[in-house]
């Protein structure tokens, strides 16, 4: 069973404006990390927020948390064409094992 | 710097027939996943290691095996495929486990008809 559960599970922007995705999770966790996915490749690592933090930065994205809603939002500013891709969610229970959400699918129109 | 390696990058397979997965990794990870994904079901852990020496069922282990042959290496093996196993399927690598970032090989695309 997947822990996180990302929403929407598709979003179409335009170039220039911000992205907004939501990851949902059921039972506590250690870190909440972000993935993005290009179209045939393997998965990148874009920001780790650990259960003690609130909020995280890196360079045009945002990540916060909240474990009292058990929710994770990823912001992307000023979107680019580049950016078009699926999101994950992933969350580590205390344990060795990282668990995937099924996506958001990203589309920057340019 | 090569990362994580995957081969073969596609493969198809009759049901019934066996093949490898291989996975190596370059960094000096002590542990290392076998993730599966299906469209619309995001990943799902096949098998983990922790480190060297020791493996853990994931979430969809039946049907898998797996070897953590040296630190670098760590193969899943399907016995008898099944085109339930028709699949993408990713090996990633950590310095000590899920609690710091996992670091993906660029997939194997596996078709079972």
């Amino acid at each position: 069973s997947q822990q996180g559960e990302e929403d929407p599970q598709a979003l179409s922007i335009q170039e220039g404006e911000n992205a907004t995705m939501n990851c949902s999770y059921k039972t506590s966790i250690n870190n909440l990390q972000w993935y993005r996915q290009n179209s045939g490749r393997g998965l990148v690592h874009l920001i780790l927020i650990r259960s003690n933090e609130r909020e995280k930065h890196s360079g045009r994205l945002r990540v916060t948390l909240d474990t009292s809603k058990k929710s994770s939002s990823l912001l992307i500013t000023a979107s680019r064409a580049a950016d078009t891709a699926s999101y994950f969610c992933a969350t580590q229970e205390y344990g060795n094992k990282l668990v995937f959400g099924a996506g958001t699918i990203l589309r920057v129109k340019s | 710097n090569a990362g994580v390696t995957q081969t073969p990058k596609f493969q198809v397979l009759k049901t019934g027939q066996s093949m490898t997965l291989q996975c190596a990794q370059d960094m000096n990870h002590n542990s290392m996943y076998w993730y599966r994904q299906d469209p619309g079901m995001g990943l799902r852990l096949i098998y983990y290691s922790a480190s060297e020496g020791t493996t853990d069922k994931g979430e969809v282990p039946n049907g898998y095996n797996v070897s953590r042959l040296n630190k670098r290496e760590f193969s899943l093996r399907l016995e008898s495929a099944a085109p339930s196993q028709t699949s993408v399927y990713f090996c990633a690598s950590s310095p000590t486990g899920a609690n710091e970032k996992l670091f993906f090989g660029s997939g194997t695309q596996l078709s079972v008809l």
